[in-house]
Protein backbone atom coordinates (compact mmCIF):
# COMPACT_ATOMS: atom_id res chain seq x y z
CA UNK A 1 0.00 0.00 0.00
CA UNK A 2 2.55 2.59 -1.09
CA UNK A 3 1.34 6.02 -0.01
CA UNK A 4 4.32 8.01 -2.51
CA UNK A 5 5.13 7.44 -6.44
CA UNK A 6 8.19 8.77 -7.68
CA UNK A 7 10.24 8.14 -10.60
CA UNK A 8 12.75 5.16 -11.10
CA UNK A 9 15.83 7.45 -11.74
CA UNK A 10 16.53 11.05 -12.88
CA UNK A 11 20.02 12.24 -14.17
CA UNK A 12 20.84 15.61 -14.04
CA UNK A 13 24.16 18.04 -15.06
CA UNK A 14 26.51 18.66 -12.71
CA UNK A 15 25.28 22.69 -11.41
CA UNK A 16 21.74 22.61 -12.75
CA UNK A 17 18.75 22.23 -10.34
CA UNK A 18 17.69 18.79 -9.99
CA UNK A 19 13.96 19.11 -9.80
CA UNK A 20 12.51 15.09 -8.12
CA UNK A 21 9.23 15.02 -8.24
CA UNK A 22 6.40 12.88 -5.57
CA UNK A 23 3.11 11.73 -6.33
CA UNK A 24 0.88 11.64 -3.34
CA UNK A 25 -2.67 11.66 -4.17
CA UNK A 26 -3.78 10.16 -1.35
CA UNK A 27 -2.61 12.21 1.36
CA UNK A 28 -4.45 13.18 3.92
CA UNK A 29 -4.94 16.42 5.84
CA UNK A 30 -2.23 15.64 8.84
CA UNK A 31 0.33 14.04 7.11
CA UNK A 32 3.65 15.81 6.58
CA UNK A 33 6.09 15.06 3.49
CA UNK A 34 9.07 13.95 4.54
CA UNK A 35 12.53 14.02 2.56
CA UNK A 36 15.16 11.57 2.86
CA UNK A 37 18.02 10.45 0.81
CA UNK A 38 20.96 8.00 0.97
CA UNK A 39 23.74 7.84 -0.88
CA UNK A 40 25.79 4.61 -1.68
CA UNK A 41 26.92 2.36 1.79
CA UNK A 42 25.80 5.18 3.91
CA UNK A 43 22.49 5.03 5.91
CA UNK A 44 19.40 7.91 4.94
CA UNK A 45 19.93 11.30 5.78
CA UNK A 46 17.58 13.60 6.49
CA UNK A 47 16.71 16.35 4.18
CA UNK A 48 13.40 18.31 4.66
CA UNK A 49 10.02 18.15 5.36
CA UNK A 50 6.60 19.80 5.08
CA UNK A 51 2.57 20.00 5.59
CA UNK A 52 1.26 22.29 3.63
CA UNK A 53 3.26 25.59 2.93
CA UNK A 54 6.55 25.54 0.94
CA UNK A 55 9.93 24.88 2.96
CA UNK A 56 13.62 25.67 2.41
CA UNK A 57 16.58 25.03 4.46
CA UNK A 58 20.30 24.63 3.83
CA UNK A 59 19.83 21.79 1.77
CA UNK A 60 17.20 22.09 -0.59
CA UNK A 61 13.68 23.41 -1.00
CA UNK A 62 10.17 21.28 -0.77
CA UNK A 63 7.67 22.80 -2.94
CA UNK A 64 4.22 21.18 -2.57
CA UNK A 65 0.99 21.88 -4.51
CA UNK A 66 -1.95 23.44 -3.36
CA UNK A 67 -4.11 20.46 -3.17
CA UNK A 68 -1.06 18.30 -1.36
CA UNK A 69 -1.14 15.57 -3.67
CA UNK A 70 2.18 15.96 -4.99
CA UNK A 71 5.07 18.43 -4.19
CA UNK A 72 8.80 18.29 -5.57
CA UNK A 73 12.06 18.51 -4.13
CA UNK A 74 14.33 20.96 -5.54
CA UNK A 75 18.19 20.87 -5.13
CA UNK A 76 19.33 24.01 -6.35
CA UNK A 77 22.85 23.57 -7.65
CA UNK A 78 23.63 19.57 -7.67
CA UNK A 79 26.99 18.78 -7.65
CA UNK A 80 28.47 15.53 -7.94
CA UNK A 81 27.93 14.59 -4.19
CA UNK A 82 24.17 14.37 -4.37
CA UNK A 83 24.18 11.51 -6.66
CA UNK A 84 21.58 8.98 -3.99
CA UNK A 85 18.39 7.88 -3.79
CA UNK A 86 15.79 9.94 -2.46
CA UNK A 87 13.11 9.00 -0.88
CA UNK A 88 9.70 10.33 -0.59
CA UNK A 89 7.79 9.66 2.39
CA UNK A 90 4.53 10.37 3.78
CA UNK A 91 3.83 10.45 7.67
CA UNK A 92 0.94 10.84 9.72
CA UNK A 93 0.86 13.20 12.65
CA UNK A 94 -1.49 10.95 14.48
CA UNK A 95 0.81 8.86 17.42
CA UNK A 96 -1.94 5.80 16.80
CA UNK A 97 -0.97 6.29 12.84
CA UNK A 98 2.19 5.14 14.00
CA UNK A 99 4.05 8.39 12.85
CA UNK A 100 7.23 6.90 14.61
CA UNK A 101 7.70 4.52 11.52
CA UNK A 102 9.40 5.81 8.34
CA UNK A 103 8.21 3.36 5.63
CA UNK A 104 10.88 4.20 2.48
CA UNK A 105 9.53 3.22 -0.81
CA UNK A 106 12.07 2.22 -4.01
CA UNK A 107 12.83 6.02 -4.05
CA UNK A 108 14.39 7.75 -6.78
CA UNK A 109 18.07 7.35 -8.07
CA UNK A 110 19.67 10.75 -8.53
CA UNK A 111 22.33 10.90 -10.76
CA UNK A 112 24.59 13.54 -10.97
CA UNK A 113 26.82 13.97 -14.08
CA UNK A 114 29.92 16.11 -14.68
CA UNK B 1 28.67 16.60 17.69
CA UNK B 2 28.79 12.80 17.28
CA UNK B 3 26.03 11.20 15.59
CA UNK B 4 25.19 7.86 15.79
CA UNK B 5 27.30 5.40 15.84
CA UNK B 6 27.00 1.75 15.32
CA UNK B 7 29.51 -1.50 15.99
CA UNK B 8 30.61 -3.41 14.20
CA UNK B 9 30.72 -1.61 10.89
CA UNK B 10 30.93 -5.18 9.29
CA UNK B 11 30.49 -8.56 10.55
CA UNK B 12 30.89 -11.96 9.19
CA UNK B 13 29.45 -15.05 11.33
CA UNK B 14 28.59 -18.33 10.50
CA UNK B 15 24.70 -20.03 10.16
CA UNK B 16 23.34 -20.87 13.31
CA UNK B 17 25.87 -18.31 15.88
CA UNK B 18 24.10 -15.68 18.20
CA UNK B 19 25.26 -11.80 17.20
CA UNK B 20 24.78 -8.64 18.69
CA UNK B 21 24.85 -5.41 17.08
CA UNK B 22 25.29 -2.28 19.11
CA UNK B 23 24.10 1.79 18.53
CA UNK B 24 24.94 4.40 20.81
CA UNK B 25 22.16 7.67 19.55
CA UNK B 26 22.79 10.88 19.85
CA UNK B 27 22.89 12.25 22.79
CA UNK B 28 19.72 13.42 24.20
CA UNK B 29 17.40 11.49 21.70
CA UNK B 30 14.70 9.92 23.50
CA UNK B 31 13.74 8.07 20.72
CA UNK B 32 15.81 5.41 18.88
CA UNK B 33 15.36 3.39 15.59
CA UNK B 34 16.18 -0.14 14.03
CA UNK B 35 15.90 -0.44 10.34
CA UNK B 36 17.16 -3.13 7.98
CA UNK B 37 18.37 -3.39 4.41
CA UNK B 38 18.80 -6.27 2.41
CA UNK B 39 20.98 -6.42 -0.75
CA UNK B 40 18.86 -4.38 -3.57
CA UNK B 41 15.93 -4.31 -0.83
CA UNK B 42 14.38 -1.15 0.43
CA UNK B 43 14.79 -0.22 4.05
CA UNK B 44 12.44 -2.21 6.49
CA UNK B 45 11.63 -1.34 10.01
CA UNK B 46 12.45 -3.49 12.85
CA UNK B 47 11.78 -1.78 16.16
CA UNK B 48 11.55 1.53 18.16
CA UNK B 49 12.13 2.91 21.70
CA UNK B 50 10.84 5.65 23.51
CA UNK B 51 13.03 5.61 26.04
CA UNK B 52 13.93 2.11 27.32
CA UNK B 53 10.69 0.95 26.16
CA UNK B 54 9.99 -0.29 22.83
CA UNK B 55 5.97 0.31 22.14
CA UNK B 56 6.25 -1.59 18.98
CA UNK B 57 8.06 -4.73 17.76
CA UNK B 58 5.59 -6.01 15.03
CA UNK B 59 8.43 -5.36 12.47
CA UNK B 60 11.06 -7.71 13.80
CA UNK B 61 11.00 -10.78 11.39
CA UNK B 62 11.08 -13.58 14.04
CA UNK B 63 11.66 -14.33 17.57
CA UNK B 64 15.45 -15.04 17.10
CA UNK B 65 15.52 -11.26 16.72
CA UNK B 66 15.46 -9.18 20.31
CA UNK B 67 16.30 -5.60 21.12
CA UNK B 68 16.65 -3.81 24.29
CA UNK B 69 18.06 -0.36 25.49
CA UNK B 70 19.50 0.73 28.56
CA UNK B 71 19.71 4.27 29.86
CA UNK B 72 17.85 5.99 27.61
CA UNK B 73 20.78 5.67 25.34
CA UNK B 74 22.69 2.71 24.04
CA UNK B 75 20.64 -0.39 22.45
CA UNK B 76 21.58 -3.67 21.17
CA UNK B 77 20.16 -5.85 18.60
CA UNK B 78 20.49 -9.75 18.81
CA UNK B 79 20.10 -12.55 16.69
CA UNK B 80 19.71 -15.68 17.94
CA UNK B 81 20.36 -18.83 15.40
CA UNK B 82 21.61 -16.82 12.71
CA UNK B 83 20.18 -17.61 9.44
CA UNK B 84 21.59 -16.97 5.49
CA UNK B 85 18.47 -14.43 5.26
CA UNK B 86 19.37 -12.38 8.02
CA UNK B 87 22.64 -11.24 6.05
CA UNK B 88 21.72 -7.23 5.43
CA UNK B 89 22.73 -4.09 6.64
CA UNK B 90 21.04 -3.00 9.71
CA UNK B 91 20.77 0.39 10.41
CA UNK B 92 20.12 2.45 13.57
CA UNK B 93 18.59 5.61 13.80
CA UNK B 94 17.95 8.30 16.90
CA UNK B 95 15.25 11.37 17.25
CA UNK B 96 15.04 14.28 19.64
CA UNK B 97 11.55 13.04 20.15
CA UNK B 98 8.74 10.63 18.28
CA UNK B 99 6.59 12.00 15.84
CA UNK B 100 5.80 14.47 12.77
CA UNK B 101 6.96 18.64 12.98
CA UNK B 102 9.88 20.11 14.36
CA UNK B 103 12.85 17.62 15.96
CA UNK B 104 11.62 14.54 14.98
CA UNK B 105 14.13 14.01 12.21
CA UNK B 106 15.40 11.13 12.54
CA UNK B 107 19.49 10.69 12.16
CA UNK B 108 21.54 7.64 10.86
CA UNK B 109 24.25 5.64 11.79
CA UNK B 110 26.54 3.88 8.79
CA UNK B 111 24.90 0.67 9.61
CA UNK B 112 26.59 -2.90 10.44
CA UNK B 113 26.84 -5.13 7.36
CA UNK B 114 26.15 -8.55 8.52
CA UNK B 115 26.94 -11.82 6.35
CA UNK B 116 25.68 -14.69 7.39
CA UNK B 117 27.87 -17.69 6.01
Amino acid sequence: DAKTTQPPSMDCAEGRAANLPCNHSTISGNEYVYWYRQIHSQGPQYIIHGLKNNETNEMASLIITEDRKSSTLILPHATLRDTAVYYCIVRSAYSGGSNYKLTFGKGTLLTVNP
Amino acid sequence: GAGVSQSPSNKVTEKGKDVELRCDPISGHTALYWYRQSLGQGLEFLIYFQGNSAPDKSGLPSDRFSAERTGGSVSTLTIQRTQQEDSAVYLCASSPRVGVGSDTEAFFGQGTRLTVV
